[in-house]
């Protein structure tokens, strides 16, 4: 099985800052990587798939990178609609989540 | 557009069965794989398993986790995938969201249903 590892678990931020979190995968999954983003006591929202392809209708600020078993995800400055958790996902064999990182107000 | 409606969680004792249902509508429903995630109270997204589209023969993979347990179907003619969770355990208690491939033969999840609570305690 792939085993994904995000950091950090919780991220402290304030707006306008410029925020990374970094996911890193026990294997090569090539670009098989999303991101989302999830409120509490609602459904994730898909972000960015293939690594670095932005979901229509999802802001610019957002942008992902990477390849094999490094990738990021910024939001270039941060606004107060974007604290929430973030789940990266590897979609190269099934599928498996990251932990989650939880970006708070500071 | 596209929207996706769980249906069929509620309080279950451990070793019953259950069906959650998930009715699509606003795409080519038998064209997509379908998922399954869910997510046990106060923690992250576990993927549950998928199953494929029509074009990919409609086969299953399961998480280790339930691979014995539980059976994704689908039925094409009425746009409704399902899960079906026999022997349940009390670790099954979670929110269970159904969602739909981004693309045909790509399994990232652009779209969420609004999830169904599933609690399994005695």
């Amino acid at each position: 099985d792939i085993q994904m590892t995000q950091s950090p678990s919780t991220l402290s931020a304030s707006v306008g800052d410029r925020v990374t979190i970094t996911c890193r995968a026990s294997q090569t999954i090539v670009t098989w990587l999303a991101w989302y983003q999830q409120k509490p006591g609602k459904a994730p929202k898909l972000l960015i798939y293939k690594a670095s392809s932005l979901e229509s209708g999802v802001p610019s600020r957002f942008s992902g990178s990477g390849s094999g078993t490094e990738f990021t995800l910024t939001i270039s400055r941060l606004q107060p609609d974007d604290f929430a958790t973030y789940y990266c996902q590897q979609y190269n064999r099934y599928s498996t989540f990251g932990q989650g990182t939880k970006v708070e107000i500071k | 557009e596209v929207q996706l409606v769980e249906s069929g969680g509620g309080f279950i004792q451990p070793g019953r069965s259950l069906r959650l249902s998930c009715t699509g509508s606003g795409f080519t429903f038998g064209d997509y794989a379908m998922s399954w995630v869910r997510q046990a109270p106060g923690k992250g997204l576990e993927w549950v398993g998928f199953i494929r589209g029509r074009p990919y023969g409609g086969t299953t993979e399961y998480a280790a986790s339930v691979k014995g347990r539980f059976t994704i179907s689908r039925d094409d003619s009425k746009s409704i995938a399902y899960l079906q969770m026999n022997s349940l355990k009390t670790e099954d208690t979670a929110v269970y969201y159904c969602n739909k491939w981004g693309a045909t033969s790509y399994a990232y999840l652009d779209y969420w249903g609004q999830g169904t609570l599933v609690t399994v305690s005695s």
